[in-house]
């Protein structure tokens, strides 16, 4: 079992639906990251929390760490949103590394 | 500033062949990482390191080399190609190792080993 589990793997959406990209992991983190990556690109740093929520324009981020759970929302979705999500968590303090382990992203193609 | 830059884009190589891929960032990051990205599977972290001269093994090393000879280049080479190294490489780099320390990534290289 992966240490990271996303769902959905692919999402298919209509412009300006709202959309819930979620994350489980069972590791004991420092912090989440969620990234996006778009098709032919490369990937950027959307949020990195360890606690609450998160806001950045139409993209929330919530985390709760006794579940273990993450979502990323995005409101008033739009084609441009059409991008694999990925949801990564860090090690817990002490490591030796930055390490980070990611999911394998959640494919979300938004339809005009 | 470019940010992280790989080159090459692309690459196809015949099994057996060797090749250095080139990651350079111009942000005067310390941790600067190699990861491999497959379908249907997460990032995977290859080599990592930690400061210039320094180089570490991450989950999946075997098969590549990594050197850190200056601190704004980070070299991943592989000596003699196999189909199964057939991968999109990404190349990352932060600023320090804190859990809040965002890692920048470069546009990708993807590698075709015939």
């Amino acid at each position: 079992k992966n240490e990271v589990e996303q769902s959905p793997q692919n999402l298919t959406a209509q412009e300006g639906e709202f959309i819930t990209i979620n994350c489980s992991y069972s590791v004991g983190i420092s912090a989440l990251h969620w990234l996006q990556q778009h098709p032919g690109g490369g990937i950027v740093s959307l949020f990195m929390l360890s606690s609450g929520k998160k806001k950045h324009g139409r993209l929330i981020a919530t985390i709760n760490i006794q579940e273990k759970h993450s979502s990323l929302h995005i409101t008033a979705s739009h084609p441009r949103d059409s991008a694999v999500y990925i949801c990564a968590v860090r090690a817990p303090y002490g490591g030796a590394t930055n390490k980070l382990i990611f999911g394998t992203g959640t494919l979300l193609a938004v339809q005009p | 500033n470019a940010g992280v830059t790989q080159t090459p884009k692309f690459r196809v190589l015949k099994t057996g062949q060797s090749m250095t891929l080139l990651c350079a960032q111009d942000m005067n990051h310390e941790y600067m990482y190699w990861y491999r990205q497959d379908p249907g599977m997460g990032l995977r972290l290859i080599h990592y390191s930690v400061g210039e001269g320094t180089t570490a093994k991450g989950e999946v090393p075997d098969g590549y080399n990594v050197s850190r000879l200056k601190k704004q280049n980070f070299l991943l080479g592989l000596e003699s190609a196999a189909p199964s190294q057939t991968s999109v490489y990404f190349c990352a780099s932060s600023y320090g190792k804190g859990p809040y320390n965002e890692q920048f990534f470069g546009p990708g290289t993807r590698l075709t080993v015939l």
